[in-house]
């Protein structure tokens, strides 16, 4: 089982803050990993999917970073509204499939 | 990309009863998947449902409990057997396409067991 860590595992910030938070995961055998955004009540919906190493991509006022030779990727929120909050989850896949792996998430609170 | 439905949203049902959860795509995709999320957890693989053939299931998961259908490359089941209260959860229904395997889910079913 891959072992995906997110931090923070919760967040509260003021509308207008820019934030960002981390996933780790194992450095070996990286295909992708994808970043979804999920409000409740409503199905995740994905963000980014990065390949390569150094890979920075970037989606309105949320963009992420990719770093596979150290095993972790950044989601940067520039500028954080209320309509931001939500969980944000990372996936990178299984060692040798393109199954995604969840981390628990960072669940983001934007207070107006 | 895909666009996924799931029947029903949501249902509160009563211990040792079984529940089937419906999932429809509006295009034919080779992989899915079922999750669930427990409260407070993680999304976590139940099983990949193969058409034509019997689902694969994660450690932790089986079949007697889980039952999967794929009859096609469109559609799905997931029934959830003799439920009690753990199995209170989200359910989703999930599928990988395109050519950056891109992943894309249904809006869930919210199942409460009494």
């Amino acid at each position: 089982i891959l072992n995906v860590e997110q931090s923070p595992q919760s967040l509260h910030v003021q509308e207008g803050d820019s934030t960002n938070f981390t996933c780790s995961f194992p450095s070996s055998n990286f295909y992708a990993l994808h970043w979804y955004r999920w409000e409740t009540a409503k199905s995740p919906e994905a963000l980014f999917v990065m390949t390569l190493n150094g890979d920075e991509k970037k989606k309105g006022r949320i963009s992420a970073t990719l770093n596979t030779k150290e095993g972790y990727s950044y989601l940067y929120i520039k500028g954080s509204q209320p309509e931001d909050s939500a969980t944000y989850l990372c996936a990178p896949p299984r060692g040798g499939s393109y199954i995604p792996t969840f981390g628990r998430g960072t669940s983001l609170i934007v207070h107006p | 990309s895909a666009v996924i439905s799931q029947k029903p949203s949501r249902d509160i049902c009563q211990r040792g009863t079984s529940l089937t959860i419906q999932c429809q795509v509006d295009s034919q995709v080779t992989m899915m998947f079922w999750y669930r999320q427990q409260p407070g957890q993680s999304l976590t693989l139940i099983a990949t449902a193969n058409q034509g053939s019997e689902a694969t299931y994660e450690s932790g998961f089986v079949i007697d409990k889980f039952p999967i259908s794929r009859p096609n490359l469109t559609f799905s089941t997931l029934t959830v057997s003799n439920m009690s209260p753990e199995d209170s959860s989200i359910y989703l229904c999930s599928v990988l396409t395109g050519p950056a395997y891109e992943q894309y889910f249904g809006p869930g079913t919210r199942l409460t067991v009494t």
